[in-house]
């Protein structure tokens, strides 16, 4: 079965700087992977996926994500950080027939002024 | 394209009584995923339906229970409520596979006094 960790609970970081949130994943195969952002009291907004193709992928807000298969990783990266992304975020896999999508534990992001 | 849309959004229950839940997809996904999240257990799936017919069940006691119909929206019902059972309830739809990605609803927060 599919598992996701996500070894930081809690990051602080100053806005403008840049920030790197870390997923390392279990699957079988070539995982389908997601990077989900949350706001307090809402649902999950998805910020980028990646399926196939070039392990760099852009998504929404300025994010970039990188899968690098030699060391299961879908790390989360922005160049400058801005009040307004502060949230959880959550990192996940997409399931197989019969299985279902796993989340990370998430990782709660606190902008500093 | 309409988002996901959950109903109610607040609700507030006793202990002993029992809750429904809606969800409606996007139009045109037929797969409707149901999640718990709490602050101490994170996100955990409940259950899943593709076309009317339940394809993955998490570990929840029966007292969780689901259904979807013909037009793909789905209901989630919650038996005989205990106070742990209080959390924001998500659903998600996509198109059909379990590894496509899942769009999510605002959830609806419950709370059992």
């Amino acid at each position: 079965a599919q598992s996701v960790t996500q070894p930081d609970i809690h990051i602080t970081v100053s806005e403008g700087a840049s920030l790197e949130l870390r997923c390392n994943y279990s699957y079988g195969a070539t995982p389908y992977l997601f990077w989900y952002v949350q706001s307090p009291g809402q649902g999950l907004q998805l910020l980028l996926k990646y399926f196939s193709g070039d392990t760099l992928v852009q998504g929404i807000k300025g994010f970039e994500a990188e899968f690098k298969r030699s060391q299961s990783s879908f790390n989360l990266r922005k160049p400058s950080v801005h009040w307004s992304d502060a949230a959880e975020y959550f990192c996940a896999v997409g399931a197989d027939y019969g299985q279902n999508f796993v989340f990370g534990p998430g990782t709660r992001l606190s902008v500093l002024p | 394209k309409a988002g996901v849309t959950q109903t109610p959004r607040y609700l507030i229950k006793t202990r002993g009584q029992q809750v429904t839940l809606s969800c409606s997809p996007i139009s045109g996904h037929r797969s409707v995923s149901w999640y718990q999240q709490t602050p101490g257990q994170g996100l955990q799936f409940l259950f899943e339906y593709f076309s009317e017919t339940q394809r993955n069940k998490g570990n929840f006691p029966g007292r969780f229970s689901g259904r979807q119909f013909s037009n793909s929206r789905s209901e989630m019902n919650v038996s005989t409520l205990e106070l742990g059972d209080s959390a924001l309830y998500l659903c998600a739809s996509s198109f059909a596979a379990s590894k496509e990605t899942q769009y999510f609803g605002p959830g609806t927060r419950l709370l059992v006094l």
